[in-house]
């Protein structure tokens, strides 16, 4: 069935420094991936997406990179800041429909 | 603020009590979709439609979940004889089709339900 793995749970770095996070898609017909950033008693907000026919996309310090024949693809944040701290959710869908989210990425940015 | 609203924030019921949420999405977005997030987990899609017509219904939902959108704008999701494990975020969010459009999903603020 459809499953969205994301790794890790849980990710501290220091500010300043680089912030990776992985997801795994099981369904070869997805084509649309958003990630979305939720703080504490928040909305889920988007922060960046890609499409299936593009293999990186980047938005100032934020990247996201997608292998398609792997089925993996991954959020990478440049020069954490501290409010870059929050819970970070993979997506996926098929043909603009339902998303499949991953399990998120608690994300905390030392000072 | 012409971001997706919910109503209520916040539903406090007993067991067994039917409840109901509304959700008004971005105007002129054709798709609306809810979703359900417990405490420390990604948000569960519950079920979608494209303007009136509900196109996909998830296999987890138990038919005492039942969701309208009778005129394509705003949408209705109903728990009736809610259980414990009801308890539970549950979020709207809408889109519109490509054209012209994106197939970016907005999400609403979020109706926090707790049966007690």
């Amino acid at each position: 069935g459809e499953n969205v793995e994301q790794h890790p749970s849980t990710l501290s770095v220091q500010e300043g420094d680089s912030a990776v996070i992985k997801c795994t898609y099981s369904d070869s017909a997805s084509n649309y991936f958003p990630w979305y950033k939720q703080e504490l008693g928040k909305r889920p907000q988007l922060i960046i997406d890609i499409r299936s026919n593009v293999g990186e996309k980047k938005d100032q310090r934020i990247a996201v990179t997608l292998n398609k024949t792997a089925k993996h693809f991954s959020l990478h944040i440049t020069e954490t800041q501290p409010e870059d701290s929050a819970v970070y959710f993979c997506a996926a869908s098929i043909r603009r429909g339902k998303l499949i989210f991953g399990q998120g990425t608690e994300l905390s940015v030392k000072p | 603020d012409t971001g997706v609203s919910q109503n209520p924030r916040h539903k406090i019921t007993k067991r067994g009590q039917n409840v109901t949420f509304r959700c008004d999405p971005i105007s002129e977005h054709n798709r609306l979709y809810w979703y359900r997030q417990t405490l420390g987990q990604g948000p569960e899609f519950l079920t979608y439609f494209q303007n009136e017509a509900q196109l996909e219904k998830s296999r987890l939902l138990s038919d005492r979940f039942s969701a309208e959108r009778p005129k394509g704008s705003f949408s209705t999701l109903e728990i009736q004889r809610t259980e414990q494990g009801d308890s539970a975020m549950y979020l709207c969010a809408s889109s519109s089709l490509p054209e012209g459009g994106s197939d970016t999903q907005y999400f609403g603020p979020g109706t926090r339900l707790t049966v007690l």
